[in-house]
């Protein structure tokens, strides 16, 4: 069964800092990872999606990578703003299966 | 565009009293599931769907059931609820499986007393 670790489980930063939340996962063999936004009480907003041909993503201020190889995906916040505070979850599609694993999430807090 | 929408958005059950969540979809995605999440256990899933009359178990499926009478919709049903089925569910659709990624709902929190 596939397993996803995401470390730290928070953290704090001050505003402008450029930040990195990290992904592993235990089975390489992989369809794709998505990484994921939710804000306190709220649903779950997709932010990246990367599929396992590809190294790499990038949406704005965020850009996310991927190395099937060692199992690890990082998602890098690039001049983090108060605004980013929220869960940030990843999410691994095994290549045999159509659903996604979840990592219990790094909860970001950006202070002003 | 209004994604997937789940309804309601808050309910208090008393234990053993049952109730039905909705989940609706306007994507015309063929795979449609329903997660729970706790504090510290993440998102698991708990059943899912490959198509329209299809349903399948998940990683948690005891004390839940569903029905995919319509491609558009996936309800999950609580036949007897348990103070243990406190949570909050999620709904998601995807086009192919997850290929192309997943639309989650907004949630609905769930609390059994």
């Amino acid at each position: 069964k596939q397993e996803v670790t995401q470390i730290p489980a928070a953290l704090s930063v001050p505003e402008g800092e450029n930040l990195v939340l990290n992904c592993s996962f235990t089975d390489s063999a992989i369809y794709n990872l998505q990484w994921f936004r939710q804000d306190p009480g709220k649903g779950l907003t997709s932010l990246l999606l990367i599929q396992s041909s590809q190294r790499e993503q990038t949406s704005g201020r965020l850009n996310a990578s991927l190395d099937k190889s060692s199992g690890r995906s990082t998602l890098y916040i690039a001049a983090s703003q108060p605004g980013d505070s929220a869960t940030y979850l990843c999410a691994v599609r095994p290549g045999n299966f159509n659903k996604f694993y979840f990592g219990s999430g790094t909860k970001l807090n950006v202070k002003p | 565009n209004a994604g997937v929408t789940q309804t309601p958005k808050f309910r208090v059950l008393k234990t053993g009293q049952s109730m039905t969540l909705l989940c609706a979809q306007d994507m015309n995605h063929e795979y449609m599931y329903w997660y729970r999440q706790d504090p510290g256990m993440g998102l698991r899933l708990i059943h899912y769907s490959v198509g329209e009359g299809t349903t399948a178990k998940g990683e948690v499926p005891d004390g839940y059931n569903v029905s995919r009478l319509k491609k558009q919709n996936f309800l999950l049903g609580l036949e007897s609820a348990a103070p243990s089925q406190t949570s909050v569910y999620f709904c998601a659709s995807s086009s192919t499986g997850g290929v192309g990624g997943y639309t989650f709902g907004s949630g609905t929190r769930l609390t059994v007393v």
